[in-house]
């Protein structure tokens, strides 16, 4: 039981690259969301789903997209990358809105 | 426009001793609050959860107080331990959204 993966760790690209972020769940949740961790403000959230082949816009999701095309994934798209978009991204997934949300380890971008 | 507000970026404490975390909220419609605590490199893991029918839930050495008409909980740990050192973040949300808002984190330092 890996719980919530995420993959890459770590990732440096340049303004004008794009890259999707992989978020993987074995705990047959339905809910999933994507955040974005920036010093001192927090988690932010960008986008989230609340079942398969749904998807939704949180706080921040201008520059990302996002799809749950099976119930176990939810992936994070940057088309143009953009260095504000230097951050800590993390995955979460939880069973119902009122269950804690259960984070993967991050992925750290860098955009150059 | 902040909705949660951890208004402590850090706090110390002896070892044994009792440690307070402290979070307040805006928005009058949110019905459930969590707390989370996260090592450096890692996400965050789910601590305790309170929702609002309730003014206190303890598990262990965590007890989390909400009193609604202050808009205001807070997170004690007794007695406090090295290994409880990390930032703390609370989050609110509300049953007719679902999302989690979270405040900006309380590095807590607990001192041999």
């Amino acid at each position: 039981n890996a719980g919530v993966t995420q993959t890459p760790k770590f990732r440096v690209l340049k303004t004008g690259q794009s890259m999707t972020l992989l978020c993987a769940q074995d705990m047959n949740h339905e809910y999933m969301y994507w955040y974005r961790q920036d010093p001192g403000m927090g988690l932010r959230l960008i986008h989230y789903s609340v079942g398969e082949g749904t998807t939704a816009k949180g706080e921040v999701p201008d520059g990302y997209n996002v799809s749950r095309l099976k119930k176990q994934n939810f992936l994070l798209g940057l088309e143009s990358a953009a260095p504000s978009q230097t951050s800590v991204y993390f995955c979460a997934s939880s069973k119902d809105w009122a269950w804690a949300q259960y984070f993967g380890p991050g992925t750290r971008l860098t955009v150059l | 426009d902040q909705q949660v507000k951890q208004n402590s970026p850090s706090l110390s404490v002896q070892e044994g001793r009792i440690s307070i975390l402290n979070c307040d909220y805006t928005n009058s419609m949110f019905d459930y609050f969590l707390w989370y605590k996260k090592y450096p490199a890692e996400g965050p893991t789910f601590l305790i959860s309170i929702s609002s029918i309730k003014d206190k839930n303890e598990d262990g050495r965590f007890t989390v107080f909400l009193n609604k008409s202050a808009k205001h909980l807070s997170l004690h740990i007794v007695p406090s331990q090295p290994g409880d050192s990390a930032v703390y973040f609370c989050a609110a949300s509300s049953s007719n959204t679902g999302k989690l808002i979270f405040g900006q984190g309380t590095t807590l330092q607990v001192k041999p």
